[in-house]
Formats: C-alpha cells, structure tokens, sequence
C-alpha cells in the first residue's frame, strides 16, 4: 500500500463546483503539504501544515482551502473552481527535523471545464 | 524570494550515453533536493545533500553540491530507458522551513 494516498485518482468537473481532494498518510509524518504542477512550472506549495493546529498558506493559495483532519489526513478544497485550476496537485508529507525530504502521493489529475 | 533554474529543460540522449542536469539557486543553498517523476505520476525522491562539496550516489545517479556556486549537478553514467523521465530539484529557501521550492524540471529521453 502507498504511504501516501491521494483521492481522486482523476476529477472532472464544471467551472463553479465545490471540490475536495484527500490526502492520508500511514508514515507516522507530522508536515503535510499540497502543491500544484503545470507544465514547464515546477511545483507550487498551496498550503502547509506542520501539526494538526497549524495550517499556512503557500505561495498560491488565493481560491483554495485546507482542512487537517488528523494528524493523518489533510484535504485540500476549491470552494468554486475555475478553468485555471486545471492542474496536477500534489499531496506531500515530511518528518519534522531539519533537512527532511518530502515523500508524495501519486497526484490527482483535476479538470475544470 | 529565492528561485531555482534548472538546463537543461529537455535532453534526449542514447541509450548508454552520459548526461548531466544542473540546478542553479538565486540564493544560498541550505539543502538541495533531487526526485524524480514519471509522466503523469508522484515525485520519488533521489538524495538529499545538505553541505558544500557532498556527493551522493543512487545506482548510476550521482549528485554534487558546489555551494560555492548555489549550484548543484546530477549525472547519470551509461543512460538507460528507465531514467527517463522529469528530474526536479528542491531547496527549502531559508533553511529548516519545511518548504520546498522547485525548479521546472528537466525532461529527459533516453532512446535504445
């Protein structure tokens, strides 16, 4: 089983919608992090959580929301998507020490016509 | 805010051929990040170096970190198809922050 698990696999949806994507992790990992992917941009960090009590905007979080459910759970929402939302999202998680690498899911592919 | 460059941005080798991919930071680096992605899938990640001058190996994969420079270099020693793929370096920008900045990856084919 993945370590870290993102669902959906792949979204379809309609400018407007609300949408969820979940994120859950079994490496005992306390940072948690969602980024967005375009082509030929690299990799943006939307929103960061170093605890369940603590939640952090990212470069890019201007139209999206984050819930940490538990210390195992962080889900990322857009409360009314838009085209430009149209993206490969990320979920990531890390140890809490110093110079930790980020473990990620395998992504969720979201497409907002 | 820092940024990170990475030259290549795409690079088609044969099979058997050496290559190398460099990342270059606008700011001191406090740790350089190599991981990999599979068109369409997750970022496994590669090494991790932390000081100047450190090398790293992963099978046929060695990073450098020249801090000297803000640059870091991966090479791959006799290519092979299953290298192919998007390499991206991270840094965390301030150090300890927990948060990645990346580059834009290079794509790199490899053709038997």
């Amino acid at each position: 089983d993945a370590d870290v698990t993102q669902t959906p696999r792949n979204r379809i949806t309609k400018t407007g919608k609300r949408i969820m994507l979940e994120c859950s992790q079994t490496k005992g990992h306390d940072r948690m992090y969602w980024y967005r992917q375009d082509p030929g941009l690299g990799l943006q960090l939307i929103y960061y959580s170093f605890d369940v009590k603590d939640i952090n905007k990212g470069e890019i979080s201007d139209g999206y929301s984050v819930s940490r459910q538990a210390q195992a759970k962080f889900s990322l929402s857009l409360e009314s998507a838009i085209p430009n939302q149209t993206a490969l999202y990320f979920c990531a998680t890390s140890g809490s020490g110093s110079n930790q690498p980020q473990h990620f899911g395998d992504g969720t592919r979201l497409s907002i016509l | 805010s820092q940024e990170l460059e990475q030259s290549p941005q795409s690079l088609i080798v044969q099979e058997g051929k050496n290559l190398t991919i460099n990342c270059t930071s606008s700011k001191t680096l406090y740790g350089l990040y190599w991981y990999k992605q599979k068109y369409g899938e997750g970022l496994i990640f590669l090494m991790m170096l932390q000081k100047g001058g450190e090398e790293k190996s992963h099978e046929k994969i060695t990073a450098k970190l020249d801090e000297k420079k803000q640059q870091s270099s991966l090479h791959i020693t006799a290519s092979q198809p299953s290298h192919a793929g998007i390499y991206l370096c991270g840094a965390d920008g301030s150090g300890n922050t927990g948060k990645l900045i990346f580059g834009q990856g290079t794509t790199l084919q490899v053709k038997p």
